[in-house]
């Protein structure tokens, strides 16, 4: 089973400023299968990003995500108001079970 | 578009099973060769995918979970559920339905689930 590492596990950013979040696989991601989720309380999850660099359908540019082999990162180039979040890689580059990050949340600073 | 909504108990007792319903709205499932999913989160902990089906049937599980679940499709209801035997209170979580087999778009809103006599 692949461990997914996140860090940092909670980053405060004013609105307007870049975020980058990382996350670090125990082993390699075959194909770069690392996808990217939003969440916000009370609502479901929201792919972001698949494919460790392809924008779901619907999602804004200044979220974009990078890396291959066993680091990738998510940059959401100018926070807005409604990005302040709880933000999940997830890799399914092998056999299941297809694992998650902890999580990292983008807070207001 | 297409939406999802879990439904079921939000209070199981110990040693009994968990049974959630995820009822699809806005299009078939039977329809783009997509699998549905299963997946939950522990309280304060992260994401753990579940299992997923395809409208045929074909299953995929998570093997530390697979001798005590079953996952189902009923093409008519446009529905599919998850039955989770002999639960603990490490089975407490909030469970999602979503469809995908690998990513995951769209999920549905989570339903609580405890595990407490």
């Amino acid at each position: 089973e692949i461990v997914l590492t996140q860090s940092p596990g909670t980053l405060s950013l004013s609105p307007g400023e870049r975020a980058t979040v990382s996350c670090r696989a125990s082993q390699s991601v075959s194909s770069n299968y690392l996808a990217w989720y939003q969440r916000k309380p009370g609502q479901a999850p929201r792919l972001l990003i698949y494919g460790a660099s392809s924008r779901a359908t619907g999602i804004p540019d200044r979220f974009s995500g990078r890396g291959s082999g066993t680091d990738f990162t998510l940059t959401i180039s100018r926070l807005e108001p409604e990005d302040f979040a709880v933000y999940y890689c997830q890799q399914y580059g092998s056999s299941p079970p297809w694992t998650f990050g902890q999580g990292t949340k983008v807070e207001i600073k | 578009q297409v939406q999802l909504q879990e439904s079921g108990p939000g209070l199981v007792k110990p040693s009994q099973t968990l049974s959630l319903t995820c009822t699809v709205s806005g299009g078939s499932i039977s329809s783009g060769g997509y699998y549905w999913s299963w997946i939950r989160q522990h309280p304060g902990k992260g994401l753990e995918w579940i299992g997923c089906i395809s409208y045929s049937g074909s299953t995929y599980y998570n093997p530390s979970l697979k001798s005590r679940l079953t996952i189902s499709v009923d093409t008519s209801k446009n529905q599919f559920s998850l039955k989770l035997r002999s639960v603990t209170a490490a089975d407490t979580a909030v469970y999602y339905c979503a469809r995908g087999r690998t990513y995951y778009a769209p999920w549905g809103q989570g339903t609580m689930v405890t595990v407490s006599s």
